[in-house]
């Protein structure tokens, strides 16, 4: 089975800086998509950002991208320029690519709680 | 079309009831996923509809819980003789089929059970 730690469970970065989140999985497929998930207090998660295994370039979107290594079965998130209205849980998150015929639902982290500083 | 939508948001219920939660996913989309979310947890994968019908159970989907797809459209879920252990927020996702399938979540029902 597929599994996704997430290892910090709460991070705190100073607004207009940069974090790093950590995310690492377990699996055997060699075909598989990774996503991270923000999930901002009481309102419905959106996607941020995601990545296909076979690409080598790490995705970006604006001011989030990934650095995703993988032999190492790591995807980190790079939050730049950090904002307010980027607080929030941020969940990583895994699924096997379509043409595998593996299972369609996303396996998530347990989340890490982005706290911005003023 | 503004989202996912779930209803109820909250619901409280006493040990033993039984309650059906609801949700109508984005109009063209034509997969349905149900997820529950407990504190301090990620969401865990329930189950998913493509159109009508039920493609994949999650073994954390015991006999209890039920859901339906009936016409490809909004779908409910079903949980019979609930316990305390069935506290948690309930997600509701929809996507269209695609290489990517990226899913769009609803707001969640939370399931309180006394």
């Amino acid at each position: 089975a597929q599994t996704v730690t997430q290892s910090q469970p709460e991070m705190s970065v100073q607004e207009a800086e940069t974090v790093t989140l950590s995310c690492t999985y377990d699996t055997s497929e060699s075909d598989y998509y990774l996503f991270w998930y923000k999930q901002p207090p009481s309102r419905q998660m959106i996607l941020v950002i995601r990545q296909e295994a076979y690409k080598q370039q790490n995705a970006t979107e604006n001011r989030f991208s990934v650095n995703f290594q993988k032999a190492a079965k790591s995807f980190s998130l790079k939050i730049s320029d950090s904002q307010l209205g980027d607080a929030a849980m941020y969940f990583c998150a895994y699924r096997l690519s379509p043409w595998g015929g593996g299972a369609d639902g996303l396996t998530f982290g347990k989340g890490t709680h982005l706290i911005i500083q003023p | 079309d503004t989202g996912v939508s779930q209803d109820p948001r909250h619901k409280i219920t006493k040990r033993g009831q039984n309650v059906t939660f609801r949700c109508d996913p984005i109009s063209e989309h034509n997969r349905l996923y149900w997820y529950r979310q407990t504190l301090g947890q990620g969401p865990e994968f329930l189950t998913y509809f493509q159109n009508e019908a039920q493609l994949e159970k999650s073994r954390l989907l015991s006999d209890r819980f039920s859901a339906e797809r009936p016409k490809g459209s909004f779908s409910t879920l079903e949980i019979q003789r609930t316990e305390q252990g069935d506290s948690a927020m309930y997600l509701c996702a929809s996507s269209f089929a695609t290489v990517y399938n990226e899913q769009f979540f609803g707001p969640g029902t939370r399931l309180t059970v006394l």
